[in-house]
């Protein structure tokens, strides 16, 4: 299975700054997400993220706030942007393997907006 | 949008009972995943059943799948300290491009 290395696992920001994560993986991988999990909930899919192309998008967030890179097959960064209290929450990477099969997950960036 | 349903929302147990986790959801599904999350970790993927199956095992975890229902279910027997996480379930519609769609969860608390 993959190994991710998700940076920084945590960060205390100040309101209107952005923040950039960054999701390593230990083998080239075509697909990537990015996932949100605000506090006490469930993960909530921000984005697709596939070497190339733009990224795709759920309802609900937009790639002016959610920036995100993917240069190569094993690397992809995800930006929030002008930040704000409301966006306190643990962002999570993840990597698929074959079609069909789990997700493999980084430890997550515990972002704090005060 | 969410499409798994756990319950319940939270459970504690004492150490050696079993603990039975329930998922509903709303759509058709290629296969339904259970994953465990650690006091605000990353998640770990514990066990994939796929649409044609009903029942799979794996060390202490046991999962049921009833497509008619759209339900699933998590056993865990002779549960330990250890197994104290946030368990939840998602479902692959079988897209392909998209991730998966996950339940809001069940946080189980073990008592020695």
């Amino acid at each position: 299975s993959a190994v991710i290395s998700q940076k920084p696992s945590r960060d205390i920001c100040q309101r209107g700054t952005s923040l950039t994560i960054q999701c390593q993986v230990d083998s080239q991988v075509t697909m990537m997400f990015w996932y949100r999990q605000q506090p006490g909930q469930s993960l909530t899919l921000i984005a697709t993220a596939n070497q190339g192309s733009e990224a795709t998008y759920e309802s609900g967030f937009v790639i002016d706030k959610f920036p995100i890179s993917r240069p190569n097959l094993t690397f992809s960064t995800l930006t929030v942007s002008n930040m704000s209290p409301e966006d306190s929450s643990i962002y999570l990477c993840s990597v698929a393997g074959p079609r069909g099969s789990p997700l493999h997950f980084g430890n997550g960036t515990r972002l704090t907006v005060t | 949008s969410q499409q798994g349903e756990e319950d319940p929302q939270a459970l504690s147990i004492q150490e050696g009972e079993n603990a039975t986790m329930n998922c509903s959801y709303k759509t058709s599904i290629n296969n339904l995943q259970w994953y465990r999350q650690n006091s605000g970790r990353g998640l770990v993927h514990l066990i994939l059943i796929r649409s044609n199956e009903r029942e799979k095992h794996s060390g202490r975890l046991r999962v049921t799948l009833d497509t008619s229902k759209k339900s699933s279910s998590l056993l865990i027997t002779a549960s330990r300290a250890a197994d104290t996480a946030s368990y939840f379930c998602a479902t692959d519609a079988g897209g392909g491009a998209d991730g998966l769609t996950f339940g809001k969860g069940t946080h189980l608390i073990i008592q020695p």
